[in-house]
């Protein structure tokens, strides 16, 4: 079944841009979501379908997929940002969800 | 508003039972497929089991298959987990999560607070 590899941490200063990576061999060919999860709270969904945002989700949070890499993207990174994020796939071929090992942002 | 109630959750021994209930309100689970998904304590989310609007399709991770088992009832408007032959390594947060489709495989747009399970003696 697919493994999902995300770095495990990330440091950013505000208003700069933090950049989360998602690695498996054939990602380019699912559809990738993203979830954030700040500390002691569910997870809270901030990209889906690649690259689309839920309603209420900030334009600075931005995704996108090609070949072995997916990537989420926040531009000019507040405070507020600090969470975990996840990537999130579903295998079609074990019909399994997988999520990725998950990214720590850190904002300094 | 789409509400997501976990309950169920508690203390049980290696080897015991717990069934997991979801509440929801604000939409018709039989129009969207939900899941359940846990948190171990300092570790990341791993997907348990889904199920379809129709109720027809239920899938479940290999970690669980056969002692876990996903339900729904429409008249209640509930989704469930029953958890049997429970091990130490099932203790978890558990969230029930919304997705986008009625059918599985598209992601999950509204979760639960959680249910906290611990298997222990």
């Amino acid at each position: 079944s697919s493994v999902l590899t995300q770095t495990p941490s990330v440091s950013v200063a505000p208003g700069q841009t933090a950049r989360i990576t998602c690695g498996e061999n054939d990602i380019g060919n699912r559809r990738v979501e993203w979830y954030q999860q700040k500390s002691g709270q569910a997870p809270v969904l901030v990209a889906y379908d690649d690259y689309d945002r839920p309603s209420g989700i900030p334009e600075r949070f931005s995704g996108s997929n090609s070949g072995t890499t997916a990537t989420l993207t926040i531009s000019r990174v507040e405070a507020g940002d600090e969470a975990d994020y996840y990537c999130q796939v579903w295998d079609s071929y074990t019909d399994h969800y997988v999520f990725g090992t998950g990214t720590k942002v850190t904002v300094l | 508003e789409v509400q997501l109630l976990e309950s169920g959750g508690g203390l049980v021994q290696p080897g015991g039972s717990l069934r997991l209930s979801c509440a929801a309100s604000g939409f018709t689970i039989s129009d969207y497929a939900m899941s359940w998904v846990r948190q171990a304590p300092g570790k990341g989310l791993e997907w348990v089991s889904s199920i379809s609007g129709s109720g027809q399709s239920t899938y479940n991770a290999g970690s669980v298959k056969g002692r876990f088992t996903i339900s729904s009832d429409n008249f209640k408007n509930a989704v469930y987990l029953q958890m049997n032959s429970l091990r130490a390594e099932d203790t978890a947060i558990y969230y029930c999560a919304k997705t986008m489709s009625v059918s599985t495989g598209y992601a999950s747009h509204y979760w639960g607070q959680g249910t906290l399970v611990t298997v222990s003696s």
